[in-house]
């Protein structure tokens, strides 16, 4: 069965620092690959996903970016943080070209 | 923009009765829907999904209901436990690639 990594489990960064998160996947191959971004006591709100190597599709526009440089890793970036984008990061993964997606343990990030 | 909704953000419920919590979606297109639970400082995980060919769906003490009619969608945890205590998405699919989830409803089981 596939499982997803990400890393780290918690960051704490100042506003205007750069971020970068990471998400891999092992297990399986061709993964559809999600990010998603969830307030605290909110709902899941979709940054990006990704069909395949290199393609990204960005759901909101903001200071955030993607890469999937490899067929199971995706990261998230930033150049400059925001205090609102503070939250709980969540990678997810479809596979097969099911609709269930499967989640990773998320990132929690503070901008201060 | 249509989205997946909630009617209640909280449930309390004494340990051993049953559970419902409700959902309400406003894409009549939509033809997958999906229960989560999220434990706190967790990932979501998957409860139970039904496809809208479907009006119920059963799994292990959860039952999942579909009503296309009135855009409803529903799930039922049979004597709920202190461990059934979480926040609970429903989500339905957009399109091929892309789930919409609702806002949640936290559990909170009473021993």
């Amino acid at each position: 069965s596939q499982t997803i990594h990400q890393w780290p489990a918690t960051l704490v960064q100042p506003v205007g620092s750069p971020l970068s998160l990471e998400c891999t996947v092992e297990g399986t191959s061709n993964p559809n690959l999600y990010w998603y971004r969830q307030a605290a006591g909110r709902g899941l709100q979709l940054l990006f996903y990704s069909v395949g190597i290199g393609q990204i599709s960005s759901e909101v526009p903001q200071n955030l970016s993607a890469s999937r440089p490899q067929d199971r890793q995706f990261i998230l970036s930033s150049k400059k943080l925001l205090l609102s984008d503070s939250g709980f990061y969540l990678c997810a993964i479809t596979i097969g070209g099911n609709y269930e997606q499967y989640f990773g343990p998320g990132t929690r990030l503070t901008v201060t | 923009g249509e989205s997946v909704g909630l009617h209640l953000p909280t449930l309390s419920v004494q340990e051993g009765d049953n559970s419902i919590i409700n959902c309400a979606y406003s894409n009549s297109a939509s033809d997958y829907f999906i229960w989560y639970k999220q434990e706190s400082g967790k990932g979501p995980q998957f409860i139970i999904d039904i496809r809208s060919n479907m009006d119920k769906r059963q799994g292990q003490r959860v039952t999942v209901l579909l009503n296309k009619t009135v855009k409803h969608l529903s799930l039922q945890i049979a004597a709920t436990q202190p461990g059934d205590s979480a926040v609970y998405f429903c989500a339905e699919n957009t399109n091929d690639y892309k789930l919409s989830f609702g806002a949640g409803t936290t559990v909170t089981v009473r021993a």
